[in-house]
């Protein structure tokens, strides 16, 4: 069964903390994306990571895939309030380099709340 | 550029009425995405369009549920004889072809409340 589980589903810290969301999957897949949604809008895309090792950074954001693993990461470093959203992964059912059926595999989201 | 439209972004409507959801998907996109997402919830698959081919209905919850794609482009999902356990958020999305990278880019979402 093809299956994207993201970790922990629920996080709630304090400014200035560190942390690290988990999101692994169960296919072959080497094109894996993070989404990030605020209450009541819709999905904006936040990193798109298309093979082993590739690492994005975005302000206080940094998403890692290890392929091999069939893990990715999405670090947040000294958090700010204004990053409390939910984080979804979602990955690829084909390798990079073979025809995809365009569908995505959802993880069921990761929502954090960053206290002031 | 133009994003991902849909419409209406609200709906109320009693329940076993039928209602239609209308998405327009980036020019020159051709994969078109419909998920539901209930509240607090992830996204739930419902259909997809990838061009000329039959679309991919594996994911629609019951024969209330249908859509349609006109021209290759505007995609309609109607909902008859709505139930209450309806209500979700029903968000589009769509994808370009011919690219490595297959995001998909996300519209604002409509908002169904069946009461």
């Amino acid at each position: 069964e093809l299956k994207v589980e993201q970790n922990p589903l629920f996080l709630s810290m304090q400014e200035g903390k560190n942390y690290t969301i988990y999101c692994n999957y169960s296919t072959t897949s080497d094109r894996l994306y993070w989404y990030r949604q605020d209450p009541g809008k819709s999905l904006e895309s936040l990193f798109v990571l298309l093979s082993n090792g590739a690492v994005k950074q975005e302000g206080r954001l940094m998403a890692s895939l290890d392929t091999k693993a069939r893990l990715s990461t999405l670090h947040i470093t000294a958090a700010v309030h204004d990053l409390s959203a939910t984080y979804f992964c979602a990955v690829d059912r084909e390798r990079l380099w073979e025809v995809s059926n365009y569908q995505l595999i959802w993880g069921a989201g990761t929502k954090l709340i960053i206290k002031p | 550029g133009a994003g991902v439209s849909q419409s209406p972004s609200n709906k109320v409507t009693e329940k076993g009425k039928d209602v239609e959801l209308r998405c327009d998907p980036i020019s020159g996109h051709t994969a078109l995405y419909w998920y539901r997402q209930s509240l607090g919830q992830g996204l739930e698959f419902l259909i997809y369009f990838q061009g000329n081919s039959a679309p991919d209905k594996s994911g629609l919850p019951s024969d209330r549920f249908s859509a349609e794609r006109t021209g290759g482009s505007v995609s309609t999902l109607t909902i008859q004889r709505t139930q209450q356990e309806d209500s979700a958020v029903y968000l589009c999305a769509s994808t370009a072809r011919g690219l490595l990278n297959y995001e998909q880019y996300f519209g604002p979402g409509t908002r169904l409340t069946v009461t």
